[in-house]
């Protein structure tokens, strides 16, 4: 069974303030997705990564897939009270079902 | 015009009752999938249908029954209703099961059995 550890599982933070959010498992994955979710509505996605070693900004958001794509991190630099919400990671593995496992979720609140 | 709509978004009911969700998707995908959102928001997948076919279909209990009349629906219906099934459930839907594709999820639906 694959699984998905994510740490932390809390976070407050003053504005401005760094942060990192990371992803483990001990299993592969194809594919990996951070999405974003907000109180009474559905995730939404943030961004996908597909090559080990990757990384890609989103503004102050930095997202990597560790080189054996088996881990990702979550960086986000001078937090705004706007970065307030649920963090979820999700993996994609190899079979056709288009199946994606999530973590356990980061709820961030950040203070003004 | 959203794009993953589900109803109702609010359901309380009384246990051993039977309630269905539906979900609806106007992005022309092709799979459609039901996750279950436990109370330390945990996202758990349920069941996934791709052009109508069942093709994930996670430990669940039997009480629970997806059904998925076309490509753009996907419904939900549980029997016998316990106090465990008290969850939101999310429906969503991503172009196919190829891929990296998206999942585009809709509001939710928060089920309370009392």
């Amino acid at each position: 069974t694959q699984l998905l550890e994510q740490s932390p599982q809390f976070l407050s933070i003053q504005e401005g303030e760094n942060l990192t959010v990371y992803c483990n498992s001990s299993s592969v994955f194809s594919s990996l997705q951070w999405y974003r979710q907000e109180p009474g509505e559905g995730p939404v996605l943030l961004v996908t990564v597909v090559t080990g070693g990757e990384v890609k900004k989103l503004k102050r958001l930095t997202f990597q897939f560790g080189d054996a794509r088996k881990d990702s991190s979550l960086h986000i630099t001078a937090a705004q009270p706007g970065d307030t919400g649920l963090y979820l990671c999700a993996g994609r593995g190899s079979s056709n079902t288009g199946k994606l496992i999530f973590g356990q979720g980061t709820t961030l609140q950040v203070k003004p | 015009d959203t794009a993953v709509s589900q109803t109702p978004k609010y359901l309380v009911t009384q246990m051993g009752n039977d309630k269905s969700i539906k979900c609806e998707q106007n992005l022309g995908h092709d799979t459609m999938y039901w996750y279950k959102q436990d109370s330390k928001k945990f996202l758990k997948i349920m069941f996934s249908y791709n052009n109508k076919e069942l093709i994930i279909n996670e430990t669940v209990p039997n009480r629970f029954s997806p059904k998925s009349p076309d490509k753009a629906h996907l419904n939900l219906h549980i029997n016998s209703l316990e106090l465990g099934d008290s969850a939101v459930y999310f429906c969503a839907s991503s172009q196919d099961v190829w891929g990296t594709g998206e999942l585009f999820f809709g509001e939710g639906s928060r089920l309370t059995v009392l």
